[in-house]
């Protein structure tokens, strides 16, 4: 079995820029959720993809969007980076419907805003 | 506004001893209750988790007490090893299908000296 990939594991970018973190799910789950962890803080949702479209939200801009495809890879992106989202990005992948849906989360990736 | 607050923020145990982590929420709807363990550079594990239909659980070295009318939960961790030094975050999570989203606590770091 297969767990959760993210790449890259590390990137730096400059203020204004985009990014596209990319997630692969573990093998027979069809829900993907992002994350965004500050240094020191917990993991705050950003928003959950289910049949490739999305499933719920977090306090997050619209300048976070984001893609599911159909083999339930997902990729974020986000626009105009500011140095406020330097953090850890976790993507997390569960199985909707399953009894308790438990969320597994990948490596992360450090993201880092200059 | 934050909807589960973890305490302590640090945590220094000696080897074989318990560590106690408190978590205590707001809303009422919750349903799953997880503890996650995280390493350095490392994505969070899923470590135990509970529903509120049952009071405690245990798993290993690992317990979760669950007080109900308190909206309190919390992790045991028994006969502490240097190994277990990490992070751990308690989260909850309402699960429907609007999405599971996981609501974090601030994360204690748990310090266990040889």
């Amino acid at each position: 079995e297969t767990g959760v990939t993210q790449s890259p594991t590390h990137l730096i970018k400059t203020r204004g820029q985009q990014v596209t973190l990319r997630c692969s799910s573990q093998s027979g789950h069809n829900t993907v959720s992002w994350y965004q962890q500050a240094l020191g803080q917990g993991p705050q949702f950003i928003f959950q993809y289910y049949r490739e479209e999305e499933n719920g939200r977090g306090n997050f801009p619209p300048r976070f969007s984001g893609l599911q495809f159909p083999n339930y890879s997902s990729e974020l992106n986000v626009n105009a980076l500011e140095l406020d989202d330097s953090a850890l990005y976790l993507c997390a992948s569960s199985s909707m419907g399953a009894r308790y849906n438990e969320q597994f989360f990948g490596p992360g990736t450090r993201l880092t805003v200059l | 506004q934050q909807q589960v607050k973890q305490s302590p923020q640090s945590l220094i145990v000696q080897k074989g001893g318990i560590s106690i982590i408190n978590c205590a929420y707001e809303n009422t709807a919750f349903d799953y209750f997880p503890w996650y363990q995280q390493f350095p550079g490392k994505g969070p594990a899923l470590l135990i988790a509970i529903r509120p239909d049952v009071s405690e659980k245990k798993e290993g070295r690992f317990t979760i007490s669950f007080n109900k009318s308190a909206k309190q939960f919390s992790l045991h961790i028994m006969d502490s090893q240097p190994g277990d030094s990490a992070t751990y975050f308690c989260a909850a999570s309402l699960n429907n299908n609007a999405g599971n989203m996981l609501t974090f606590g601030g994360g204690t770091r748990l310090m266990v000296k040889p």
